[in-house]
């Protein structure tokens, strides 16, 4: 069970919008941590995606945004393009263990 | 900014392993780093962090590799090393370092680890 819940899987065909949630707690994002989001494309080492909640590392495209509110946060791709199709993880810091944590993942499979 | 670890490779239960990363194009002796491991088919967890030097040098491990998990670095060398004792089959997966600035911005290919008998 990961600290941070993230929907298994979301799909979307392209050109489409999709949101991918992260939920957490009161000990981690709802503390004001701050969450990142990383794309891993399979058979690679994950890549950054988003810091610092609404953030984009020099390189990614715009049509990628994130948000923060209360104890979630979410990543929304939108004019999904046949690239995106990878597994995207959530990340913060919970202050209860201590420790950074990841969310379990989500699969985008871009129909 | 590159990231090379290597170490990985098959071991037995019980045994110890050290890994390391080999670290350029950043100043190595400012920067935080971390491990982060996946096991086979399963998500990213992360295994520990060590701090800059001039900030203490000091370490954090997640539960399940304190005591057994130790973090160091050579800043002489832009290296960082995750020593690894009594491994168990858990501990499978591919290890990767990472810079750690709260987000992780830079990541090695990964080196995978075996724990079998």
């Amino acid at each position: 069970q990961s600290v941070l819940t993230q929907p298994p899987s979301v799909s979307g065909a392209p050109g489409q919008r999709v949101t991918i949630s992260c939920s957490g707690s009161t000990s981690n994002i709802g503390s004001g941590y701050d969450v990142h989001w990383y794309q891993q494309i399979p058979g690679t080492a994950p890549k950054l995606l988003m810091f610092d909640n609404t953030h984009r590392p020099s390189g990614v495209p715009d049509r990628f945004s994130g948000s923060k509110s209360g104890t979630s946060a979410s990543l929304v791709i939108t004019s999904l393009q046949a690239e995106d199709e990878a597994d995207y993880y959530c990340q913060s810091y919970d202050s209860s263990l201590s420790v950074v944590v990841f969310g379990g993942g989500t699969k985008l499979t871009v129909l | 900014v590159q990231l090379v670890e290597s170490g990985g490779g098959l071991v037995k239960p019980g045994g110890s392993l050290r890994l390391s990363c080999a670290a350029s194009g950043f100043t190595f002796s400012y920067a935080y780093m971390s491990w982060v491991r996946q096991a086979p088919g399963k998500g990213l967890e992360w295994v520990g962090r060590i701090k800059s030097t001039t900030d203490g040098g000091t370490t954090d491990c997640a539960a399940p590799v304190k005591g057994r998990f130790i973090l160091s670095r050579d800043d002489s060398k832009s290296t960082l090393f995750l020593q690894m004792n009594g491994l168990k089959t858990d501990d499978t997966a591919v290890y990767y370092c990472t810079t750690d600035n709260d987000s992780l911005d830079y990541w090695g290919q990964g080196t995978l680890v075996t724990v079998s008998s």
